[in-house]
């Protein structure tokens, strides 16, 4: 079973607008991660966040994580046309090796 | 990225025929994983490694088998392919367990 899922499942927006993703999950967690993926392309990592931490930024990318509701959300500013690709979030238990997966937001932002 | 390559890009197979997937990396990275993603869903894990004597069951590991050759080798059978396993298959690896996973560029395999 999937231990994050994101929402909305699809997002359309207009360049220049930001786009907001959520990602909730089950269980306690070591850490959340952020990933891209152009269509049939291979996964680009793009943030990591301990469960300790509440918010980190990276350029145009601000994450934040709310362990009290498990729940975080990835902010993308001022779009562009090069962020249309599919948005997941996975998430890590504990001491466990594995990173699980969502199901992904897909996101197409118009130029 | 390309310190994870991936072979072949595209495979067309038929129903219970073996193929072999590989996966190559130059990171040094001691941990490799198999993933399967099929449409509109997140990635599913197959088989872990540490090294060349460690090997793991993931949660999807029935019908297909691993092979470790060495640290930057990392290969995926599947040893009677059927219709189902037609999906996008992923090789990652990473530094550290539960740390960023760095993938390659994927195996689009379809089973007749």
């Amino acid at each position: 079973s999937q231990q994050g899922e994101e929402d909305p499942q699809a997002l359309s927006i207009q360049e220049g607008e930001n786009a907001t993703m959520n990602c909730s999950y089950k269980t306690s967690i070591n850490n959340l991660q952020w990933y891209r993926q152009n269509s049939g392309r291979g996964l680009v990592h793009l943030i990591l966040i301990r469960s300790n931490e509440r918010e980190k930024h990276s350029g145009r990318l601000r994450v934040t994580l709310d362990t009290s509701k498990k729940s975080s959300s990835l902010l993308i500013t001022a779009s562009r046309a090069a962020d249309t690709a599919s948005y997941f979030c996975a998430t890590t238990k504990d001491s466990s090796y594995k990173l699980i997966f969502g199901s992904g937001t897909r996101l197409l932002v118009r130029p | 990225d390309a310190d994870v390559t991936q072979t072949p890009r595209n495979r067309i197979t038929k129903t219970g025929k073996r193929i072999m997937l590989e996966c190559s990396q130059t990171k040094g990275h001691d941990r490799m994983y198999w993933y399967r993603q099929d449409p509109g869903l997140g990635l599913r894990l197959i088989y872990y490694s540490f090294d060349v004597k460690d090997i793991n069951k993931g949660e999807i590991s029935d019908g297909y088998s691993v092979s470790r050759q060495a640290q930057a080798k990392f290969s995926l059978s599947l040893e009677s392919a059927i219709p189902n396993q037609t999906a996008l298959y992923f090789c990652a690896t990473s530094d550290v367990w539960g740390g960023t996973q760095y993938f390659g560029p994927g195996t689009r395999l379809l089973v007749l």
